[in-house]
């Protein structure tokens, strides 16, 4: 079955670093990858959409890529800001349908 | 939009006793789904409604958990009875395919944070 593999430990970096954080799976190569944010007691927030036939993806600050050979999508933040901190998620199509699967998140936490 | 509504945030119950999640989606949004989040299975799958009709509930725990949506504005997650192991938060999501042709973009709700003693 598809796995999901995000950074378990916290992610700790200054303020206007770029933080880059790693999400890797298993198997078959889904047809998009998904990074959503997640603050403590709410639930996880979109933030951007990568397809299988995409190296990189831009928005704002955001920046994600999509390696299909190394089966892994790095997320970064430029110039990151301490309102960045939270947690990042990664969410991956079981079999191009409906069914996203999460990895576990990883926590980023920017100080001043 | 309001984006998707959950109620109670929080409950507290004691095992077995029966608990029910509400939801309410964005309207225009033709998919719900249930998700269960703990510290050590993360974000987990539950059931999948399209146009109010459940097409995948096999992530639901067991017989306890079961899940309606009697119209396109509301659905909800009964755990009948309950026991500590099920203490939790739930979100409920909702999706349109317009959103991102192709792929599956979601709106969460808040979450309902679940106690079970």
């Amino acid at each position: 079955s598809q796995k999901i593999e995000q950074n378990s430990e916290a992610l700790n970096i200054q303020e206007g670093k770029t933080a880059t954080l790693t999400c890797n799976y298993t198997n078959y190569s889904p047809a998009y990858l998904q990074w959503y944010r997640q603050d403590p007691g709410r639930g996880p927030v979109f933030l951007l959409l990568i397809r299988e036939n995409e190296k990189e993806k831009r928005k704002e600050r955001l920046k994600v890529t999509f390696d299909t050979t190394l089966k892994q999508s790095l997320f970064h933040i430029t110039a990151s800001q301490p309102a960045d901190s939270a947690t990042y998620l990664c969410a991956l199509d079981m079999d191009s349908s409906y069914k996203l699967i999460f990895g576990s998140g990883t926590r980023l936490l920017v100080r001043p | 939009d309001a984006g998707v509504i959950q109620s109670p945030r929080h409950e507290v119950t004691e095992m077995g006793q029966e608990v029910t999640l509400r939801c309410k989606p964005i309207s225009g949004h033709n998919s719900l789904f249930w998700y269960r989040q703990t510290m050590m299975r993360g974000l987990e799958l539950l059931i999948y409604f399209n146009n109010n009709v459940p097409i995948d509930d096999s992530g639901m725990p067991e017989d306890r958990f079961s899940a309606k949506m009697p119209n396109a504005s509301f659905s909800t997650l009964k755990i009948q009875p309950s026991e500590p192991r099920d203490s939790a938060v739930y979100f409920c999501a909702s999706s349109h395919p317009g959103l991102a042709p192709g792929a599956n973009v979601l709106t969460f709700g808040a979450g309902s944070r679940l106690t079970v003693l």
